[in-house]
């Protein structure tokens, strides 16, 4: 069965700093991947995906995730926080094998906190 | 384009009490979808429908019902609320054509308590 594992819960940087969130998941055939975003009180906004084009894959606001498949990882990056990067991020995987994209899977979730 | 909208924004409930949330897009989409989301669990997926005139089980359906009103409208209805129901609820939709046929769309969502 699909799942995706985001392996901190929380995740606390300096504004101007990397910002770095992780997410594994686990797939049965070849998945696509997503980054969502949540601001508080907020609906969530697609970040980015990935569906077997490029490894390597740039999304809005100046992220970026990278998909490799021999780690099962897809993990999120920025190279600069701004304060406005504060939000929870949502790594989430669509398997073709289980319901496609209209069965997305989510993971718990990261709050990134960003200090002046 | 409004996109996704959700009415109403915040709901309170004693048990027992009935009520339909309200899900509307205006992007032309096929399928839509109801997610309730609770703390430290992600979204999970209540119902969806595919295409109009249907509709499936997800992850979590039981004590909701749903209703496709028509392409644009997909309504979650809950018969006699539970506490449990305490929740945030998020509708979204999804193009079944082109280059946008992997990404659902989410509204604000509606933020349920029940007492």
């Amino acid at each position: 069965a699909q799942s995706v594992t985001q392996l901190d819960s929380h995740v606390s940087v300096s504004e101007g700093t990397p910002v770095l969130l992780r997410c594994n998941y686990s797939s049965s055939y070849s998945p696509s991947l997503f980054w969502y975003v949540q601001h508080p009180n907020k609906g969530l906004q697609l970040l980015l995906k990935y569906t077997s084009a490029a490894t390597l894959v740039k999304g809005i606001n100046g992220f970026e995730a990278e998909f490799k498949k021999s780690e099962t990882s897809f993990h999120l990056t920025k190279p600069s926080a701004h304060m406005s990067d504060a939000a929870e991020y949502f790594c989430v995987v669509s398997d073709p094998a289980s319901g496609g994209y209209n069965k997305l899977i989510f993971g718990a979730g990261t709050r990134l906190a960003v200090h002046p | 384009n409004a996109g996704v909208t959700q009415t109403p924004k915040f709901q309170v409930l004693k048990t027992g009490q009935s009520m339909t949330l309200q899900c509307a897009q205006d992007m032309n989409h096929n399928s839509m979808y109801w997610y309730r989301q609770d703390p430290g669990m992600g979204l999970r997926l209540i119902y969806y429908s595919a295409s109009e005139g249907t509709t499936d089980k997800g992850e979590v359906p039981n004590g909701y019902n749903v209703s496709r009103l028509n392409k644009r409208e997909f309504s979650l209805r809950l018969e006699s609320a539970a506490p449990s129901q305490t929740s945030v609820y998020f509708c979204a939709s999804r193009t079944i054509r082109g280059p946008q046929s992997n990404t659902q769309y989410f509204g604000p969502g509606t933020r349920l308590t029940v007492l």
